[in-house]
Formats: C-alpha cells, structure tokens, sequence
C-alpha cells in the first residue's frame, strides 16, 4: 500500500486566496483525520471524519475552513479566504478503527501552507 | 481531561550510544494505548512503538523499548544503538479506548551527534 498520500506537499498563496489541500487514506481505513500543526500549538486535531461522515469539527478554528469526505477514498480541507495565521503544516492521517478502538495512526507527509 | 506532557524540548546523544526520553501522562481511563512517533526531517510522523495500558510486559521494536510504569503514568522511550537517521522529533501520545481524540505531547528534539 502506498499509503496515506496527500498533495500538495507544498502551497505558498496570498492573503485571501482559497486553498484546498487534498488527501487519499489507505485503503480499507475507515476513520479519517486532519490535524495542523504549528511550533506555538504542536499537533491540533481539526477533524474527524469516519464512514465518511464528519463526527467532530470542534477543532475547525473558524468558518474559513471546511472539509469534505465524498468518498473512502478522498478528502479535502478547504480555506477560504487563507490568512497569515493558517500557515502551518497540515497533516492527514487515517487509521482503521475495530469496533472502537484505535491502534495506531498513519500519518500522510504533510502539506506545508504559507500564506504570504 | 487527558494530558501529555515531554519535559525535554531537546536532547542530543553520540552515536551508537543509548538514550531515554521522557514522557508523562494524565489519564483516569483504565483502558488506553500509549505510542512514540517519530517526524524526521522529511516531516512525515512515523509510528515507533506502541503500547497496550492493559499489558505489563514493556514493549520492544528492534532498538526501541519502552519503560512504561502505569502506577508512576509514565512512558519513556529508550533507544539502544542511536544511528544519526534516528535524528527527529519525538511525540509521545495517548488514546482512550473507545475513542478518537489522540492527545500529543509537544515533542523532544533529539539530535544523534557523530
């Protein structure tokens, strides 16, 4: 299996442009999570998808971000309209979860955003 | 509510040495599991060595063991060897059973020196 595979690795936009960072976890996982993190933060859950279906968006910091899971298969993190303050490293990682209960996280390699 | 807690933001160690960092958590679940993941350079987190809170039998991989004294809700990594691709950022975290929420330390930096 090739992984949890996400793009772009990198993404350098202005203030106010959209940005959509896209992921693929690994097959047959069913629980999907977006994470970001920052030197002042460390690793900050964002939210948590499973069966494709968004169960906690708590750590969605505000309305400029979004995420969708149309399929198993794929995942997108969307902002609109970036800031200064959205640069960071974004992560996904997908785990397959056994009537509850997660073992272990696999992390893609990240996409790391600068908002100029 | 859950709490890691990595008090060495770095450590550096020569290598082929042997070096442990350190890890502390907060929990009042009885059924959990502790990991160490490491994030080289290349940025991708990578799962070292996980744990079973139910097991007493501390876990081993090749290099790493781990000390894990639930009594104590500690859980170090030792790394026997260190080889300079050891070099990375170690997060030391924990998940409830039954849930999502993986709950990170913010990570020691450690260095193998030539």
């Amino acid at each position: 299996d090739a992984g949890v595979i996400q793009s772009p690795r990198h993404e350098v936009t202005e203030m106010g442009q959209e940005v959509t960072l896209r992921c693929k976890p690994i097959s047959g996982h069913n629980s999907l999570f977006w994470y970001r993190q920052t030197m002042m933060r460390g690793l900050e859950l964002l939210i948590y998808f499973n069966n494709n279906v968004p169960i906690d968006d708590s750590g969605m910091p505000e309305d400029r971000f979004s995420a969708k899971m149309p399929n198993a298969s794929f995942s997108t993190l969307k902002i609109q309209p970036s800031e200064p303050r959205d640069s960071a490293v974004y992560f996904c990682a997908s785990s397959q979860a056994g009537t509850g209960v997660f073992e272990k996280l696999f992390f893609g390699s990240g996409t790391q955003l600068s908002v100029l | 509510a859950q709490t890691v807690t990595q008090s060495q933001p770095e450590m550096s160690v020569q290598e082929a040495e042997t070096v442990t960092l350190s890890c502390t958590y907060d929990t009042s679940e009885s059924n959990y599991y502790l990991f160490w993941y490491k994030q080289p350079p290349s940025r991708q987190m990578i799962l070292v060595i996980r744990q079973e809170a139910y097991k007493q039998q501390n876990a081993t991989e090749n290099r790493f063991s781990v000390n894990f004294q639930k009594a104590a809700k500690s859980f170090s990594l030792k790394i026997s060897d260190s080889q300079l691709g050891d070099t990375a950022m170690y997060f030391c975290a924990c998940i409830t059973s039954g849930t999502y929420k993986y709950i990170f330390g913010t990570g020691t930096r450690l260095k193998v020196l030539a």
